[in-house]
């Protein structure tokens, strides 16, 4: 599987945007880039996802680099329950359906009150 | 949206006895379900993969005769920690992917086994 890094904490204000990055420079042209975030003591939650344009949903947005070797989730307005561990993991459609999730350290994200 | 419980939330049991962990999709179908197991401060690790109706997909090294897994209805999947001992408490989650979506798991909220 391809690999993603991720950096191990991030902080951010309440109220603020946050952008986390995700590194994906081994990536193939049909993985999709996927996003979880697990709050403690929680399962994990799905965000987003995306192949190649920007995406846009309710709880974020995903910026995809135009050499898709890299993303960014996009936090618009951070509030105390975003804190959470995110994951950004890559994932081929062929196999959707019955493919584990390999999850990675992730980005635990702080936020200031 | 798609939601996945799990039941019990916590359990507390002796060393030597069986627990038996339960993961329903509430309003939806999965053909396919999946237990992670999570150590404190650590990720999901997959332990196996669930079809209904079929035998369990183990990931190396989990001991299939040790994690019991059934899958028997759409709905749900078991997961019966055979012979609990201390080094088996950790965080159990399952996922399940719907039928007819398959690009993304819903997960469940997590049950914390401790093994005294």
């Amino acid at each position: 599987d391809a690999k993603t890094t991720q950096p191990n904490s991030m902080e951010s204000n309440e109220e603020e945007p946050v952008h986390l990055p995700c590194n994906h420079s081994t990536i193939s042209g049909t993985d999709y880039i996927h996003w979880y975030r697990q709050l403690p003591s929680q399962g994990p939650e799905y965000v987003i996802h995306g192949l190649t344009s920007n995406v846009n949903n309710r709880m974020a947005s995903l910026a995809i680099a135009e050499d898709r070797k890299s993303s960014t989730l996009i936090l618009h307005r951070a509030t105390l329950r975003d804190a959470a561990v995110y994951y950004c993991i890559l994932r081929s459609p062929l196999n959707f359906g019955n493919e584990k999730l390999t999850f990675g350290t992730g980005t635990r994200l702080t936020i200031i009150p | 949206g798609a939601v996945v419980s799990q039941h019990p939330s916590r359990v507390i049991c002796k060393s030597g006895t069986s627990v038996k962990i339960e993961c329903r999709s509430l309003d939806f179908q999965a053909t396919t379900m999946f237990w992670y197991r999570q150590f404190p401060k650590k990720s999901l690790m997959l332990m196996a993969t669930s079809n209904e109706g079929s035998k369990a997909t183990y990931e190396q090294g989990v001991e299939k005769d040790k994690f019991l897994i059934n899958h028997a209805s759409l709905t749900l999947s078991t997961l019966t920690v055979t012979s609990a001992h201390p080094e088996d408490s950790s965080f159990y989650i399952c996922s399940a992917v719907l039928a007819y979506r398959t690009d993304t798991q819903y997960f469940g909220p997590g049950t914390r086994l401790t093994v005294l």
